[in-house]
């Protein structure tokens, strides 16, 4: 069963740092792309950015909103995905989620979301 | 940034048949968009339900379609059930960049 966990929201003040974990069972997460998108509370989706595998060399990228201030990376070792989220404003407080996608291998998995919140 | 643009909000009956639309500020969706579309339900995380404009995945109820029709991207739902009241969300690639669509809330009624 393919499963991620996301761990490491919680309240953090403007211009704070927080890491996101994503640790994850059930699939070869070293051949997959990881995912991270956020939901502000009653507002729609909003993709955060990705990272790709090993073989594509690990290339990131980023929405125009968070890049130069959040960072992903992965662990292919401990099967764990990571956002790194720096100068965090108020608008960054939402779910942060993380998502698995492999087209070629019809896998497509999220996990249950972890709560940021920015506020002094 | 491309802005994607969903219906706010659409209503269906039980047992009928209604279609979702996405469109692209920057012109014609077309299979290079690699258009996705989610499910979510309230207090839940999404499901992916359709990839690359018109796959499905195993868990996709056979009753939801994807297609690209008259320049935008669409979810058709034939024979709607209750279970199917739902924020659904489409997703676009622009390179390598993804935008979502601001969600579509769709009533069952």
């Amino acid at each position: 069963e393919v499963q991620l966990v996301e761990s490491g929201g919680g309240l953090v003040q403007p211009g704070g740092s927080l890491k996101l974990s994503c640790a994850t069972s059930g699939f070869t997460f070293s051949d997959s792309t990881m995912h991270w998108v956020r939901q502000a509370s009653g507002k729609g989706l909003e993709w955060v950015g990705r990272i790709r595998s090993k073989p594509n060399s690990y290339p990131t990228i980023y929405a125009a909103s968070v890049n130069g201030r959040f960072t992903i990376s992965r662990d292919d070792s401990t099967n764990t995905a990571y956002l790194q989220m720096n100068s965090l404003k108020t608008e960054d407080t939402a779910i942060y989620y993380c998502r698995v996608e492999d087209t070629i291998k019809k896998l497509d998995s999220w996990g249950q979301g972890t709560l940021v919140t920015v506020s002094s | 940034q491309a802005v994607v643009t969903q219906e706010p909000s659409l209503t269906v009956s039980p047992g009928g048949t209604v279609t979702l639309t996405c469109g692209s500020s920057t012109g014609a969706v077309t299979s290079g968009h690699y258009p996705y579309w989610f499910q979510q339900k309230p207090g839940q995380a999404p499901r992916t339900l359709i990839y690359d404009a018109t796959k499905k995945h195993s868990w996709t109820p056979a009753r939801f379609s994807g297609s690209l029709f008259g320049g935008k991207a669409a979810l058709t739902l034939s024979g709607a059930q209750p279970e199917d009241e739902a924020d659904y969300y489409c997703l676009f690639f622009y390179s390598a960049v993804r935008v979502f669509g601001g969600g579509t809330k769709l009533t069952v009624l």
